[in-house]
């Protein structure tokens, strides 16, 4: 079955700094990988989304690249700020049928001053 | 303007209950959906409906019922509630069914079975 794995443990890091943050998956490439924010006691919020023919996707400091080779997708945040510490959720979806949402496990991003 | 609404925010209650959660979305989108997010935080789909039509339906035990009045209300029952169950029920809704959507998520609603 499809695997999709995130860093377990949180990622610190200083307030100017660029976070990155992975997704891994086994399997089969899937046909889009979306990018979410999960703020404690919320539902997931929607960043951006990349297709498998795409390798690049920015909007604003964030920036999600996709190497299907790699079965890897990166989330970098650049000029990290406090109020970017959240949980962040990668989630893939393939072109087989009605949409379904396969979540990972999520990274907590810790920004300090 | 609330996007995806979910009522109750919390559920306590008593193991072998029966309790229902509601759903509303005012985007006007086609497809609704139930995820469980459980104490590790792991977010999994459970149900989805797109325009009243069952479409998805994950290995959940059947003591979980989904019902969609409308397309813009999804409701969550379940039956003899269990310990395990205990846990954070998101709502969310996509324009359409197509798996190049994003999905919109309601705030959650926290179970916790006693």
């Amino acid at each position: 079955s499809q695997k999709i794995e995130q860093n377990s443990e949180a990622l610190n890091i200083q307030e100017g700094k660029t976070a990155t943050l992975t997704c891994n998956y086994t399997n089969y490439s899937p046909a889009y990988l979306q990018w979410y924010r999960q703020d404690p006691g919320r539902g997931p919020v929607f960043l951006l989304l990349i297709r498998e023919n795409e390798k690049e996707k920015r909007k604003e400091r964030l920036k999600v690249t996709f190497d299907t080779t790699l079965k890897q997708s990166l989330f970098h945040i650049t000029a990290s700020q406090p109020a970017d510490s959240a949980t962040y959720l990668c989630a893939l979806s393939w072109n087989t049928g009605f949409q379904k949402l396969v979540f990972g496990t999520g990274t907590r991003l810790l920004v300090s001053p | 303007d609330t996007a995806v609404s979910q009522t109750p925010k919390y559920l306590v209650t008593q193991m072998g209950n029966d309790k229902s959660i509601k759903c509303e979305q005012n985007l006007g989108h086609d497809t609704m959906y139930w995820y469980k997010q459980d104490s590790k935080k792991f977010l999994k789909i459970m149900f989805s409906y797109n325009n009243k039509e069952l479409i998805i339906n994950e290995t959940v035990p059947n003591r979980f019922s989904p019902k969609s009045p409308d397309k813009a209300h999804l409701n969550l029952h379940i039956n003899s509630l269990e310990l395990g169950d205990s846990a954070v029920y998101f709502c969310a809704s996509s324009p359409t069914s197509g798996s190049w959507e994003t999905q919109y998520f309601g705030p959650g609603t926290r179970l916790l079975v006693l």
